[in-house]
C-alpha cells in the first residue's frame, strides 16, 4: 500500500561520518525530489531529478549528493554531516512537474548527528 | 525573492467552529496554489490545488480561496474535529521554475 517509502525512519550518525539515505517509490513516477526540513521550518527542496536529469538547487551546500540508479530508487548522500544537518530528510515525487502535479511525500527520516 | 507568510502561531479552535488559515505570498504570482496537512514526524499529505483563476475550491469539508490580488490564500475547515489537529502547508508555485514552495505552516489545534 505503501507509495512512497523511505529508510531508514530514524538514522544517527556521527560529526562527519558519511550517512545515505534512500527512497523508493511504487508510483512510477517522473520526478523524485529531496527536501530537508528542520522543526517550525518550511520544507527547503534540495534537489530533484526530472527522470535521470539532476536538478541542484543554487544554495544546497557540496555536501549534500543524490543518486537515482532507476526510476524507483532515489539515494540521498551526506559527505561530512554537521551538527547543523540534523533534522527531518524528506522524499516525495511526482508524475510531472507541471502546475497541476501534485506531490507524494514519504514519511521522512529523521537525521540525529552526535 | 519570494516569501510566503502563514501564522507562526497556532491556532486554537473549539470543535465544531469553522478554522480559517491565512497564506500570503509576495514578490511572485502563482499560477497554481497547493495546501497540505503535515502530522507531528511525518511526511506532508496533499488536500487541494487551486489555480489562478478559480476562486473557490472546495472538498468535502475544506475550503480554499485564492486571491490573485492580495496575493493571498485562505483555507477553511468547517465543522472542525480534533482529528484535524495538524500543521498546514501552503505552497505556492513559482512561474518561472515550476517549483512549489512551501510556507512554515500553521499549527492548528481542535479542542474537544
Amino acid at each position: 500500500d505503501a507509495m512512497v517509502i523511505q529508510n531508514p525512519r530514524y538514522q544517527v550518525t556521527q560529526f562527519g561520518k558519511p550517512v545515505t539515505l534512500s527512497c523508493s517509490q511504487t508510483l512510477n513516477h517522473n520526478v523524485m525530489y529531496w527536501y530537508q526540513q528542520k522543526s517550525s521550518q518550511a520544507p527547503k527542496l534540495l534537489f530533484h531529478y526530472y527522470d535521470k536529469d539532476f536538478n541542484n538547487e543554487a544554495d544546497t551546500p557540496d555536501n549534500f549528493q543524490s543518486r537515482r540508479p532507476n526510476t524507483s530508487f532515489c539515494f540521498l548522500d551526506i559527505r561530512s554531516p554537521g551538527l547543523g544537518d540534523a533534522a527531518m530528510y524528506l522524499c516525495a515525487t511526482s508524475s510531472d512537474r507541471g502546475g497541476t502535479d501534485t506531490q507524494y511525500f514519504g514519511p521522512g527520516t529523521r537525521l540525529t548527528v552526535l | 525573492s519570494q516569501k510566503i507568510e502563514q501564522n507562526s502561531e497556532a491556532l486554537n479552535i473549539q470543535e465544531g467552529k469553522t478554522a480559517t488559515l491565512t497564506c500570503n505570498y509576495t514578490n511572485y504570482s502563482p499560477a497554481y496554489l497547493q495546501w497540505y496537512r503535515q502530522d507531528p514526524g511525518r511526511g506532508p499529505v496533499f488536500l487541494l490545488l487551486i489555480r489562478e483563476n478559480e476562486k473557490e475550491k472546495r472538498k468535502e469539508r475544506l475550503k480554499v480561496t485564492f486571491d490573485t490580488t492580495l496575493k493571498q490564500s485562505l483555507f477553511h475547515i468547517t465543522a472542525s474535529q480534533p482529528a484535524d489537529s495538524a500543521t498546514y502547508l501552503c505552497a505556492p508555485q513559482d512561474p518561472g521554475t515550476y517549483k512549489y514552495i512551501f510556507g512554515t505552516g500553521t499549527r492548528l489545534k481542535v479542542l474537544a
